[in-house]
């Protein structure tokens, strides 16, 4: 079994709907979850960044953090066209220096 | 404000060659980590420097190595290329304490 397991995808949904993406793990150690947007044949590009439980919000963007149950959430509002994208899901523990990486799911937004 | 960068950007090479690859840190980051992406994955840990020593590694054979400068910059050197170490080879750059930040990447083909 895998660290951080995420649903491969395809995500396939309407411009302007509301996209939940999501990744479990196992490890109770990790304390920082960060979620990446990554084009193809692109480098990853930092969306969020959580520290331990709870919500964050950056514009259309809301991370959740839920620790008892090992899954963290990636909300997308008002998608666009321009979020058709991979998204990865990371985390590490306080004291190691690794991230964990989920495979990633990928979007696709319908205009 | 310069982000991190990476050259080169694609590279073929035989197998049994060897390459190396460079990173620059993003301004102000003196932490630099290398991971591998195969096609359809998430990125793996190969290393991180940190005061021109590896901090830490991962699961990866000893023909994978590195270095840091004095300017935080970095190399990763792979000997002895293998089919299977065709990948998106990340550099990702942090300060002490805050967020990661990756460059676009090298992708090397071996045939």
């Amino acid at each position: 079994q895998k660290e951080v397991e995420q649903d491969p995808g395809p995500l396939s949904v309407p411009e302007g709907a509301i996209v939940s993406l999501n990744c479990t793990y196992s490890n109770s150690a990790f304390q920082y979850f960060m979620w990446y947007r990554q084009y193809s044949r692109k480098g990853p590009e930092l969306l969020m960044y959580t520290y331990s439980s709870g919500n964050k919000e950056d514009g259309r963007f809301t991370a959740q953090v839920d620790k008892s149950s090992k899954y963290i959430s990636l909300f997308i509002r008002d998608s666009q066209p321009s979020d058709s994208a991979t998204y990865l899901c990371a985390m590490k523990e306080g004291s190691n220096y690794q991230l964990i990486w989920g495979a990633g799911t990928k979007l696709i937004i319908k205009p | 404000d310069a982000g991190v960068t990476q050259s080169p950007t694609h590279l073929i090479k035989t197998r049994g060659q060897q390459v190396t690859l460079r990173c620059s840190p993003k301004s102000g980051h003196d932490t630099v980590s290398w991971y591998q992406q195969a096609l359809g994955q998430g990125p793996q840990f190969i290393f991180q420097y940190y005061e021109e020593e590896e901090r830490q590694r991962g699961n990866f054979p000893d023909r994978f190595s590195g270095h840091q400068f004095p300017n935080y910059s970095s190399e990763l050197n792979v000997n002895a290329l293998l089919l299977g170490d065709s990948a998106l080879y990340l550099c990702a750059s942090s300060a002490p304490v805050g967020t990661i930040y990756f460059g676009e990447g090298s992708w090397l083909t071996v045939v």
